[in-house]
């Protein structure tokens, strides 16, 4: 059983297209993440969510809309896509957003805007 | 603010040797400590964590790292390397309550 899983792991589309990315998490954990990693590899994070509560909001552009409609599901919908956001994008998932705990990644959500 | 270094873009170890990934923090509070290992066109795979007690953390695949309080570091290490251990290796911490911070990675290469 895949415990993080993201959809699509490819996305290729053109400027100015909007697009969304989907998460699920099947280990019952109340926090969720998205991150996005560079073609440098540089890991940043971008939101968080606890019990679908948004808790962490980085800067990033407001073309970037989370979602989460129930703990085990967060999603990223990105509007007028511009090359510059073509990355990679994680979603993970922790038990919980104060303590020592791990996170849990997907596989990773290849997008590329043309 | 807190922050993670991790000196070395590329680390290559023979097969066999021991091998030793650097990582150096700085957080206001007590540190959470983890190493993270990312394959390639893979997400990141959780290795091991520091919390408290024991400077040295034992982890997954062998993997362990010694946590120094006074140089402030948290290096990764195993005794004999794999080539299968090539990968992309990243150091992150945090405190209570505030965001994983991630270092910008190291490239193992272990060569047979």
């Amino acid at each position: 059983d895949t415990a993080v899983s993201q959809t699509p792991k490819y996305l290729v589309t053109q400027m100015g297209n909007d697009k969304s990315i989907k998460c699920e998490q099947n280990l019952g954990h109340d926090t969720m993440y998205w991150y996005k990693q560079d073609s440098k590899k540089f890991l940043k994070i971008m939101f968080s969510y606890n019990n679908k509560e948004l808790i962490i909001n980085e800067t990033v552009p407001n073309r970037f809309s989370p979602k989460s409609p129930d703990k085990a599901h967060l999603n990223l919908h990105i509007n007028s896509l511009e090359l510059g956001d073509s990355a990679v994008y994680f979603c993970a998932s922790s038990q919980g957003r104060k303590g020592p705990y791990e996170q849990y990644f997907g596989p990773g959500t290849r997008l590329t805007v043309t | 603010a807190q922050s993670v270094a991790q000196p070395e873009d590329q680390v290559n170890v023979a097969e066999g040797n021991p091998l030793t990934v650097k990582c150096t923090y700085s957080v206001s509070g007590n540190p959470y400590l983890f190493w993270y290992v990312q394959y390639p066109n893979r997400g990141l795979q959780f290795l091991l964590k520091y919390i408290t007690g024991d400077n040295l953390v034992k982890g997954s695949y062998g993997f362990e790292a010694e946590f120094n309080k006074s140089q402030t570091s948290f290096h990764l290490k195993k005794p004999s390397a794999l080539v299968s251990d090539s990968a992309l290796y990243f150091c992150a911490v945090r405190d209570m309550g505030t965001p994983l911070v991630f270092g910008k990675g190291t490239r193992l290469s272990v060569i047979a």
